[in-house]
């Protein structure tokens, strides 16, 4: 069966360290990959997305990811974090024939300590 | 431009209740989606719908129902609320495919007692 996993599911940095989220996924044709975040008491907000070309797409807030397709992965990366970026992470995934199937992660909280 | 607006924003029901989440989008979306977000679960899909009038199962269905006559608005009811269905819905749309990126509505909290 199709699946996403997050494997961090919770982390735990000071300011202006690096980030890297990890996202994996399992599906064998081509997909279109999403990073949201949730802020606290905010709704899910798209950070950025991968459609095609360059594997490396980068997002708002300094966010960036990369596509590794032949480890079916799609990490997600910061130089320097913020206490702002405190938030809950989703990877997210879709097939690319059929919009229908829409597959989160289960998510990784980031706290941020000032 | 609104987006995608829910209604109610918070509701406590006991059980047995039933009730109706309202999901209204303006980007003239053809798919529209309902999720439920649990701690430690992320986002479960339930219903989704591919265009007015059409609807269809996610991945956790049982005790919901949903309705899209019209294009901008997707209903999801529950008929008997049960204290498992206590949680977070969001309701998302899309243009479909190919590419689906998500936009999500502000949530509803429910509580069922």
């Amino acid at each position: 069966a199709q699946s996403v996993s997050q494997h961090n599911h919770h982390v735990i940095l000071s300011e202006a360290a690096s980030l890297e989220l990890g996202c994996n996924y399992s599906y064998g044709g081509t997909v279109n990959l999403f990073w949201y975040v949730q802020y606290p008491g905010q709704h899910l907000q798209l950070l950025l997305k991968y459609f095609s070309g360059d594997p490396l797409v980068k997002g708002i807030k300094g966010f960036e990811a990369e596509f590794i397709k032949s480890k079916f992965s799609f990490n997600l990366r910061k130089p320097s974090v913020q206490w702002s970026d405190t938030a809950e992470y989703f990877c997210a995934v879709t097939p690319y024939s059929s919009a229908s199937k829409i597959i989160f992660g289960s998510g990784t909280r980031l706290s941020i300590r000032p | 431009n609104a987006g995608v607006t829910q209604t109610p924003k918070f509701r406590v029901l006991k059980t047995g209740q039933s009730m109706t989440l309202l999901c209204a989008q303006d980007m003239n979306h053809e798919y529209m989606y309902w999720y439920r977000q649990d701690p430690g679960m992320g986002l479960r899909l339930i219903h989704y719908s591919v265009g007015e009038g059409t609807t269809a199962k996610g991945e956790v269905p049982d005790g919901y129902n949903v309705s899209r006559l019209k294009k901008q608005n997707f209903l999801l009811g529950l008929e008997s609320a049960a204290p498992s269905q206590t949680s977070v819905y969001f309701c998302a749309s899309s243009l479909g495919t190919p590419y689906n990126e998500q936009f999500f509505g502000p949530g509803t909290r429910l509580t069922v007692l």
